[in-house]
């Protein structure tokens, strides 16, 4: 069955630093999902990740999938106030299993 | 542009009530599915369907049924409301194939069970 592990759990950083989310999981699928969820909002799409190597960016986020390591990174560059929320990634077919999430907030 | 509608987005139960939370889309999505998000948690899938008449059980089924007779609804009834059911709940849709890259989630409905 698949199971979908996010660390760390809550991530809190200062303004203009890097940090990186990880996502593993444990069986193959055909995609990976990155989604944000702002407190009491519903979950916005960030990136799909369909293909082993696949690297994707949006302005200061990058994620990238390693299909073969069952696991994808969400890359966070020069961090701003306004990344805080809860990061979640999902894999699977059809059955989308989601990870615990990530809470983070960035201290200016 | 609807998307996923939700409906209703606020409801109180008495244990024991019944009640249905209404899905509908417009994209003409054939994969659909319910979650369910208690607080400070993530997602978790109750039940999800590839087309109209097709529905199979999520991480967490009991106490929920979904039926599928249409390609844009996918109602999810909560049979005998518990307090433990007590919870936020999405509805959510992608197409198929090569063009369903991205997972569509409705606003939420907030249910509680007193």
């Amino acid at each position: 069955e698949l199971k979908v592990e996010q660390n760390p759990l809550f991530l809190s950083m200062q303004e203009g630093k890097n940090y990186t989310i990880y996502c593993n999981y444990s069986t193959t699928s055909d995609r990976l999902y990155w989604y944000r969820q702002d407190p009491g909002k519903s979950l916005e799409s960030l990136f799909v990740l369909l293909s082993n190597g696949a690297v994707k960016q949006e302005g200061r986020l990058m994620a990238s999938l390693d299909t073969k390591a069952r696991l994808s990174t969400l890359h966070i560059t020069a961090a701003v106030h306004d990344l805080s929320a809860t990061y979640f990634c999902t894999s699977g077919t059809y059955k989308y299993i989601f990870g615990t999430g990530t809470r983070l907030k960035v201290l200016a | 542009n609807a998307g996923v509608t939700q409906t209703p987005k606020f409801q109180v139960l008495k244990t024991g009530q019944s009640m249905t939370l209404q899905c509908a889309q417009d994209m003409n999505h054939e994969y659909m599915s319910w979650y369910r998000q208690d607080p400070g948690m993530g997602l978790r899938l109750i039940h999800y369907s590839v087309g109209a008449g097709i529905t199979d059980q999520g991480e967490v089924p009991n106490g929920y049924n979904v039926s599928r007779s249409t390609t844009e609804d996918f109602p999810l009834r909560l049979l005998s409301a518990a307090p433990s059911q007590t919870s936020v709940y999405f509805c959510a849709s992608r197409a198929q194939g090569s063009s369903g890259n991205t997972i569509y989630f409705g606003e939420g409905s907030w249910l509680t069970v007193v």
